[in-house]
């Protein structure tokens, strides 16, 4: 089974600090992402990665950016968290075409 | 760019009886069509997926969608529902010339009742 980690469940940040969350996945996958889910809205894109060292914005990628220095691993940053980043975080990897697989998802709260 | 549209937010249904999700979307292209489950506290989970082919599409834990091209729709069924499918499902959709990226609708919460 493919497996998709997502270092953190919950995390409860202050306004102004930076943030990290890791997401790892351990099938070789090519592509990665991050979305965002909030009530009403569905999942939206935030970026997206399809090798090592390279990424692509997604729908959303206003406050964020990323890292991917490894295959298995793709990292979200808030440079400067804000309450209106407070949301669910999830990971994805695929490896080819659509078939995406997810992580659990980080509950951000940022007070 | 493509578009979902889940047409209902929430659906409340008794324990044993079908259920319906409606799904409709939006594109200029040949699309690759999804639904995906997403249990309390979980990531999503793949249903099922159109990718060619016929037109009815079986999935897991007994769910079933068909996909109808003339009303750009892709609507989820299950015969007769348990308590366990409560759930928040979501429709997603990706053009076959980008097929990586992903379009998800708002969800669609079902609440199962005994």
């Amino acid at each position: 089974d493919v497996k998709v980690t997502q270092s953190s469940r919950y995390l409860v940040k202050r306004t102004g600090e930076k943030v990290f969350l890791e997401c790892v996945q351990d099938m070789d996958h090519e592509n990665m992402f991050w979305y965002r889910q909030d009530p009403g809205l569905g999942l939206r894109l935030i970026y997206f990665s399809y090798d090592v060292k390279m990424k692509e914005k997604g729908d959303i990628p206003e406050g964020y950016s990323v890292s991917r220095e490894k295959k298995e691993r793709f990292s979200l940053i808030l440079e400067s968290a804000s309450t209106n980043q407070t949301s669910m975080y999830l990971c994805a990897s695929s490896l080819e075409g659509s078939i995406q697989y997810f992580g659990a998802g980080t509950r951000l709260s940022v007070l | 760019a493509q578009s979902v549209t889940q047409l209902d937010s929430q659906v409340p249904v008794f324990e044993e009886a079908p259920v319906e999700l409606r799904c409709n979307y939006s594109s200029s292209v040949s699309v690759y069509l999804f639904w995906y489950v997403q249990y309390p506290n979980q990531g999503l989970q793949l249903l099922l997926k159109y990718l060619s082919g016929s037109t009815l599409v079986k999935g897991i834990n007994g769910f079933e969608a068909e996909f109808n091209k003339s009303q750009t729709s892709f609507h989820l069924r299950k015969p007769s529902v348990h308590i366990s499918d409560t759930a928040e499902y979501f429709c997603a959709v990706s053009a076959l010339s980008n097929d990586y990226k992903l379009s998800f609708g708002a969800g669609t919460t079902v609440t199962v009742r005994a």
